[in-house]
């Protein structure tokens, strides 16, 4: 089946800093790739859609300016939180979907911790 | 904008009972519809998916569901339950909207199976 990668799948950074977070699609092409947050005991919030080679989408109240996404090639896109702060703390997890079909797989998800 | 209703937060069943997890969305075009389960500390994992065809769908696990669309409901049902069906339960609704096809989640089920 189709496998998506994150990396890192745990992250501790310092207030002010930036993080980046990496999605690959491991064994298909991802023209549409997908990231959300999901804050403990909560849903999955989608923040923004993203399509090789075109600028993000985001969700409303989602700020494109501190949540970068680029999405370079068909099996990569990142996700770089920039300036972090502690509220920025969540479950970060990202999407791809192939081609052909409108099934997404799912990363493992990237745990953020911001002090 | 498309929503996805779940109706219980929190289900509490003993072993061998019947499950029905409702989820109800809002949205008038063609749409794709999901379970998601996610085990304590895992990462989300596909149940079922209706795309198109019989509303009955059956899933991993013994689960199934079943699209109505007068109702735009897809409820998750599985006959008898066991205590590794304790989990988180999504239901997902792919469908149309700005910058392409998105998949959008419901606010999830806790799910608690007592041995």
């Amino acid at each position: 089946g189709a496998v998506v990668s994150q990396h890192p799948s745990w992250v501790i950074c310092k207030s002010g800093t930036s993080v980046k977070i990496e999605c690959r699609s491991l064994d298909f092409q991802a023209t549409t790739m997908f990231w959300y947050r999901q804050f403990p005991k909560q849903s999955l919030m989608l923040m923004a859609t993203s399509n090789e080679g075109s600028k993000a989408t985001y969700e409303q109240g989602v700020e494109k300016d501190k949540f970068l996404i680029n999405h370079a090639s068909l099996t990569l896109s990142t996700l770089t939180v920039t300036s972090a702060h502690p509220e920025d703390s969540s479950f970060y997890i990202c999407s791809a979907r192939g081609t052909s079909t409108y099934e997404q797989y799912f990363g493992p998800g990237t745990r953020l911790t911001v002090t | 904008a498309q929503s996805v209703s779940q109706h219980n937060h929190h289900v509490i069943l003993s072993e061998a009972a019947s499950l029905e997890l409702g989820c109800n969305y809002s949205y008038g075009g063609t749409v794709n519809l999901f379970w998601y389960v996610q085990y304590p500390g895992q990462h989300l994992q596909l149940l079922l998916k209706y795309f198109s065809g019989d509303p009955l769908v059956k899933g991993i696990k013994g689960f199934e569901a079943e699209f109505i669309k007068s109702k735009f409901s897809f409820n998750l049902r599985k006959p008898s339950v066991q205590w590794s069906d304790t989990a988180e339960y999504f239901c997902a609704v792919n469908a149309l909207g700005a910058g392409g096809f998105k998949t959008i989640f419901g606010a999830g089920t806790r799910l608690f199976v007592k041995a």
